[in-house]
């Protein structure tokens, strides 16, 4: 089965300094990719996602890049704010047989920004 | 927007209860899914339903059963509670695959301790 880790469990910057958090995949078949934020005491929010299709996708402030060669992704958060700080994951569609939008989410990295 | 549901945010039951956690999405949703959230593991899927009377066993099913009676209503069942079913519980949904967007959509959790 898909197995997703991260590489730091925790991360902290300060404020105006760019974060990344990186996640390895081990299921080369994978085509999707998703981050998502929790913030304390609510549920994961969408964040951004990518298909395999692509390497590199751009949101607001937040960028995704995709490594297929090495199985590998990462979130790059620009000029970092307080408000980022909170648990991030990722997770991908553990493709293969029917999978009804399954997800495999990696064990979360908590980041902390420090004003 | 999409809202996700959980019947309580917090609850406190007895070892041997008979547990009942509750959710509801209000966007016709086909698949909907629970998770639960431990330190340091992540979100682990317990049990996922991708239509009416539909039920897929997750990863960590034991101990636990579902029902799916309506479209929008997902509830997880702990037959007999035990201690090591201390945990946040998190309820999800999503469409049925569009081509590009397996997103699911989360409710607030519901943090249970089984004493």
């Amino acid at each position: 089965g898909e197995s997703v880790g991260l590489h730091l469990p925790t991360l902290s910057v300060q404020e105006g300094d760019n974060s990344i958090i990186n996640c390895a995949y081990s299921n080369s078949a994978s085509d999707y990719f998703i981050w998502y934020k929790q913030e304390s005491g609510k549920g994961p929010q969408f964040i951004i996602d990518i298909r395999s299709n692509m390497d590199k996708r751009q949101g607001q402030r937040v960028t995704v890049l995709l490594n297929k060669t090495v199985k590998h992704l990462s979130l790059q958060i620009a000029a970092t704010q307080p408000g980022d700080s909170a648990v991030y994951f990722c997770a991908v569609n553990p493709r293969g047989g029917t999978s009804y939008g399954k997800l495999t989410f990696g064990q979360g990295t908590i980041l902390t920004v420090h004003p | 927007d999409v809202k996700v549901t959980q019947s309580s945010r917090y609850l406190v039951k007895r070892t041997g209860e008979k547990v009942f956690l509750e959710c509801v999405q209000d966007m016709d949703h086909e698949n909907m899914f629970w998770y639960r959230q431990d330190p340091g593991l992540g979100l682990r899927l317990i049990y996922f339903s991708y239509d009416v009377k539909m039920k897929e066993k997750g990863d960590i099913p034991e101990g636990y059963s579902v029902s799916r009676e309506k479209k929008e209503r997902f509830s997880l069942i702990l037959e007999s509670a035990s201690t090591n079913q201390t945990s946040m519980y998190l309820c999800a949904s999503s469409a049925e695959f569009s081509g590009s967007s397996y997103e699911q959509y989360f409710g607030p959790g519901t943090r249970l301790t089984v004493t």
